[in-house]
């Protein structure tokens, strides 16, 4: 199955700011997801991400505040803009490498906003 | 879209028991269900999944039933050991007109004593 590679690990940020959060994979995929877990919660889907193609975003979470780039089939970036304490969460993405394997995840980033 | 129940939120046992975790689902069209075990600080990683033409899987001390009937599946493991202390996250995928995605219960956390 893919292996993902996701940085950073964790940030403190300010309020107001930006950060950009990377995965690498290696091999290519079709589509890539990125969650959001609060401390002891599930995993919520922020958007999907499919190459050459606009992400496609859950409810409640939108492009000006979570914008998702997926330059080629193994990198996508996710930036949360504009932060907030609110915003105070674990970041994951996933994939999936074809139909014969389960989904697997990048470490993720705890990200704080202060 | 689809909802996925799991029950219970917190499960302990002794070491050496059989741990049993449930889930529901509410779209037929779902047709692959993974579990994922998730430790503290680290990503959740798949154990084992189940397709919809299949009523039962086993891995070692790990199985999965499904009853697509009743639109429930089950997690069991048996012999259970303080290492298997984690939260374990169900997950029903279901493809959508364009794109698919998985759909996660609310996870139980699993507490193993020795």
């Amino acid at each position: 199955s893919a292996v993902i590679s996701q940085k950073p690990s964790r940030d403190i940020c300010q309020r107001g700011t930006s950060l950009t959060i990377q995965c690498q994979v290696d091999s290519q995929v079709t589509m890539m997801f990125w969650y959001r877990q609060q401390p002891g919660q599930s995993l919520t889907l922020i958007a999907t991400a499919n190459q050459g193609s606009e992400a496609t975003y859950e409810s409640g979470f939108v492009i000006d505040k979570f914008p998702i780039s997926r330059p080629n089939l193994t990198f996508s970036t996710l930036t949360v803009s504009n932060m907030s304490p609110e915003d105070s969460s674990i970041y994951l993405c996933s994939t999936r490498q074809g139909s014969d394997y389960g989904y697997t995840f990048g470490s993720g980033t705890r990200l704080t906003v202060v | 879209g689809e909802n996925v129940e799991q029950h219970p939120s917190t499960l302990s046992v002794q070491e050496g028991d059989s741990a049993v975790i449930k889930c529901t689902y509410s779209d037929s069209a779902s047709n692959y269900f993974p579990w994922y075990k998730q430790e503290l600080g680290k990503r959740p990683q798949l154990i084992i999944d189940i397709r919809s033409n299949v009523g039962e899987k086993k891995d070692q001390r790990i199985a999965v039933t499904l009853n697509k009937t009743a639109k429930h599946f089950s997690l069991h493991i048996t012999e259970t050991q303080p290492e298997d202390s984690a939260v374990y996250f169900c997950a029903a995928y279901r493809r959508g007109s364009t794109l698919g995605r998985l759909y996660f219960g609310r996870g139980t956390q699993l507490t193993v004593w020795p």
